[in-house]
């Protein structure tokens, strides 16, 4: 079944203290992205990768990191999170040929306290 | 820059009722349109998709109509059912690099 999987689904930690988000998706596709949604806000992307070792930064990278060393993977990183991190994570992987549909995680509610 | 707005919620309707939830968007080039469903606790589901103007997607009775001239792509359901409860986004894609979504509209049906 094609899928992206996220872990962990929920994470509680506490200010500073230093997070990764994994993703994983299994439809070898070479484009995969990361957005936060907050209320009100929609999706907003934080960064994506075009392929292997290509990334960039989309909307709203401040306080994030990404790394991209395999084609499946693409790691979320929270250096020093803050209580304005808190918010719900998706990963997404999209397609090489248009129309660009975007398949999601199930996502990630993250509160830092 | 290209950007999505859709009608604000909440909504809640009854049974049966009408649905029509609004998006109009602003894009240059020629932009793929999406709907996408998010259920409680759940990620976002690709509900109907258009790539080109005057196309209709449909999906699970729910339409949307990619409207050139008015730039816009209303979802629309003739009968909801208390299972269509939901966020609805709406979004476009003009790049393989990014998609756009709107704030998201939550519905509800009430039995």
């Amino acid at each position: 079944e094609a899928q992206v999987t996220q872990n962990p689904r929920y994470l509680i930690t506490v200010t500073g203290k230093k997070l990764t988000v994994t993703c994983s998706q299994n439809m070898n596709h070479e484009y995969m992205s990361w957005y936060r949604q907050d209320p009100g806000l929609g999706l907003r992307q934080i960064y994506y990768s075009m392929n292997v070792e290509v990334t960039d930064k989309g909307d709203v990278p401040e306080g994030y990191k990404v790394s991209r060393k395999e084609k499946r993977n693409f790691p979320l990183i929270l250096e020093s999170p803050s209580p304005n991190q808190t918010s719900l994570y998706f990963c997404a992987t999209k397609r090489e040929e248009g129309p660009y549909e975007q398949y999601f995680g199930p996502g990630t509610r993250l509160t830092v306290t | 820059g290209n950007s999505v707005t859709q009608m604000e919620g909440p909504v809640t309707l009854s049974e049966e009722a009408f649905l029509t939830i609004n998006c109009t968007y602003t894009a240059t080039g020629y932009p793929s349109l999406f709907w996408y469903v998010q259920y409680p606790g759940e990620g976002l589901q690709l509900l109907l998709k258009a790539t080109k103007a005057d196309d209709k997607g449909s999906n699970k009775g729910f339409e949307a109509t990619y409207r050139k001239e008015t730039t816009s792509f209303h979802l629309e359901k003739g009968s909801v059912q208390v299972s269509d409860s939901a966020v609805y986004f709406c979004a476009l894609s003009v790049h393989r690099r990014d998609m756009r979504f709107g704030a998201g509209t939550r519905l509800t049906v009430k039995p």
